[in-house]
């Protein structure tokens, strides 16, 4: 196993288009975390998975904020109708049950430029 | 709620010299764990440690170390004899534990910019 990998590294889009972006977690973790990144700041959750179940949002993700994992394996994030606020590193990470115990590995992230 | 503060934004040091990030913590949680990510300039985060709350010692790996004293609520980083490759940004983060049935999402500092000059 690869790692955690997300695709696409770079997004430059424009404002009020939508974008997508896809995580493929490590293959055996079950949990799954979505986190955004802004320039000079900690990376900050913004939803969380079990297996194929969204268990947990932040009131970070607007209604234009979308996340799936179907059948409990890749991920995707969908933003709607960009706005340039939603310029950030998107970072996904991955665990087994238990995270704090294992840890948790990163992706290295897509960086969504909206202009 | 959780907290995560590193107080130093940015560190600059020459090679050679220890450097020591701190970070300091607020938590309800009795069960807790708490982790150091490295993020060069490529932007990935590296894992460099995870502590329990239950654990205090101290751990050395190589030229890292770290100092986790609960009563104080500080889990500080020390690089000793650092060098250029250690320049990076370091982020302290807290999760919760699993059994208090929550997601184990990780809080992150805001990170402090190490810059090791030649």
């Amino acid at each position: 196993d690869t790692g955690v990998s997300q695709n696409p590294r770079h997004k430059i889009t424009k404002r009020g288009q939508n974008v997508t972006f896809r995580c493929d977690p490590i293959s055996e973790h079950n949990r799954l975390y979505w986190y955004r990144q802004t320039l000079g700041q900690g990376p900050e959750f913004l939803t969380y998975f079990q297996n194929e179940a969204q268990l947990e949002k932040s009131r970070l993700l607007s209604d234009r904020f979308s996340a799936e994992r179907p059948k409990g394996s890749f991920s995707t994030l969908e933003i709607q109708r960009t706005e340039q606020g939603d310029s950030a590193m998107y970072l996904c990470a991955s665990s087994h049950s238990g995270g704090g115990n294992y840890g948790y590995t990163f992706g290295s992230g897509t960086r969504l430029t909206v202009v | 709620a959780q907290k995560v503060t590193q107080a130093q934004t940015e560190i600059s040091v020459v090679e050679k010299e220890d450097v020591t990030l701190d970070c300091v913590y607020e938590t309800r949680d009795t069960t807790y764990y708490l982790f150091w990510y490295k993020q060069p300039p490529s932007g990935e985060l590296v894992f460099l440690i995870r502590r329990n709350s239950f654990d205090e010692q101290n751990e050395i790996s190589g030229r890292y170390s770290w100092n986790f004293q609960k009563s104080t609520s500080s889990f500080n980083f020390t690089i000793t004899a650092s060098q250029v490759v250690d320049s990076a940004v370091y982020f302290c983060a807290l999760s919760e534990s699993l059994t208090q049935g929550g997601s184990e999402k990780l809080v992150f500092g805001k990170g402090t910019k190490l810059t090791v000059n030649p």
